[in-house]
């Protein structure tokens, strides 16, 4: 089983649309939990930081439910420069090393 | 403007050649890192530094070598050894090991014909 599991997509949704990502995590000892974004061919940028209490910053929301182990990305309202690869990423509590998913691409269509 | 480097942006070798690529960071960043990112697959950690002169193999170190002589640098070597190094290679850098927010350069992207 992967560390860190994403549905690769492709997720193919109108401008307007919300559409939603899962990510499910392995070891439970995780501590920390972040949404990347990963243009084509460029490089991963934070997207934003997962609380336990879940946090919305804009169009995006993310939460964390840590009994089932897995985190989620909403995005309300999608624009065209939504389309991108989302990447889930997972603090090992052990040994500080980040996990990251494999990512979920978007592509967000007039 | 505070960042992170790498070069070059593509990079061409023959099989059985070693090759260097380069990461700078004037961030002022304890940390550092190098991961691969192969089709389908998540970023994988090959090496990271916590502070200068001190690294940490990864889970897939075989076939790579670093060096952190310097707090802004941290290159890594492809050797001959590693078999399939065809990859988009990502360096990062945070405030420390285990910071939050990792920052990462453009990558390399290596072709080994």
């Amino acid at each position: 089983r992967k560390e860190v599991e994403q549905d690769p997509g492709p997720f193919n949704v109108p401008e307007g649309a919300t559409v939603a990502f899962n990510c499910t995590y392995s070891n439970s000892a995780s501590q920390s939990f972040f949404w990347y974004r990963q243009d084509c061919r460029k490089e991963p940028k934070l997207l934003m930081s997962v609380y336990s209490s879940g946090n919305e910053d804009g169009r995006f929301t993310a939460q964390l439910n840590r009994a089932s182990q897995y985190i989620s990305l909403l995005i309300r309202d999608s624009k065209l420069s939504d389309s991108a690869t989302y990447l889930c990423v997972v603090n090992d509590g052990n040994n500080n090393d980040m996990r990251f998913g494999a990512g979920t691409r978007l592509t967000v269509k007039p | 403007d505070g960042g992170i480097t790498q070069s070059p942006k593509y990079l061409f070798r023959k099989e059985g050649q070693n090759v260097t690529l380069s990461c700078e960071q004037n961030l002022n960043h304890d940390a550092m890192y190098w991961y691969r990112q192969d089709p389908g697959q998540g970023l994988r950690l090959i090496y990271y530094s916590q502070i200068v002169n001190d690294f940490q193999k990864g889970d897939i170190a075989e076939g790579y070598s670093v060096s952190r002589e310097k707090k802004e640098s941290f290159p890594l070597t492809v050797t001959s050894a590693q078999k399939n190094p065809t990859a988009f290679y990502l360096c990062a850098s945070s405030m420390s090991l285990g910071d939050n927010e990792q920052f990462f350069g453009p990558g390399t992207r290596l072709t080994v014909l």
